[in-house]
């Protein structure tokens, strides 16, 4: 099993702050690596894939980087609506995807 | 716009049975692997079960091996979920999720199941 590490499980910001979150494999997944935002009672939104690619229609302040076993999720200039929940995940196995943890983002 | 609605959620009794659904519009249904993935009260996400476009390939999380089955219906633009020997530990929101190269690039509103005596 690739078991992912998220760190911090909880980050607190203020707007405007530059925020960067850690997601850890371990063992190598290249870069096949997404990141996804959760709302309070909403379902997950797709914000990046292949570690670094920007899904259409994400502001431009959300990017990611990072491949083997170390990635990270920034958000450049947080913004009132960016507070929410964010896990990775890793899809180099087919047959056994998982999360991390989560990384719950609150207003400071 | 693409749309997943799930449906068959509720309350059931350990060692239970439920059948989750998942309609998809929007999109080509055919074309797309399909997921499960859960998310108990207050807990982070979880990957239950993949489906590939034609059911060539399915997989399964160690957690629901041998008691869920997932299944789909291109016909019906439809995605399945049979749940058996459900335990209180599978309680949780199950959502459906459009797949694209292992990650999930739509989600569906979630159900809701409570697996309780």
């Amino acid at each position: 099993d690739i078991q992912m590490t998220q760190s911090p499980s909880t980050l607190s910001a203020s707007v405007g702050d530059r925020v960067t979150i850690t997601c850890r494999a371990s063992q190598s997944i290249s870069s096949w690596l997404a990141w996804y935002q959760q709302k309070p009672g909403k379902a997950p939104k797709l914000l990046i894939y292949k570690a670094s690619s920007l899904e259409s229609g994400v502001p431009s302040r959300f990017s990611g980087s990072g491949s083997g076993t170390e990635f990270t999720l920034t958000i450049s200039s947080l913004q009132p609506d960016d507070f929410a929940t964010y896990y990775c995940q890793q899809y180099n196995s087919y047959s056994e995807l998982t999360f991390g943890g989560g990384t719950k983002v609150e207003i400071k | 716009e693409v749309q997943l609605v799930e449906s068959g959620g509720g309350l059931v009794k350990p060692g239970g049975s439920l059948r989750l659904s998942c309609a998809a519009s929007g999109f080509t249904f055919s074309s797309y692997s399909m997921n499960w993935v859960r998310q108990a009260p207050g807990k982070g996400l979880e990957w239950v079960s993949s489906i590939s476009s034609s059911s060539s390939y399915i997989y399964y999380a160690d957690s629901v091996k041998g008691r869920f089955t997932i299944s789909r219906d291109n016909a019906k633009n439809s995605l399945y979920l049979q749940m058996n020997s459900l335990r209180a530990e599978d309680t949780a929101v199950y959502y459906c999720a459009r797949g694209k190269v292992g990650y999930m690039s739509r989600w569906g509103q979630g159900t809701l199941v409570t697996v309780s005596s």
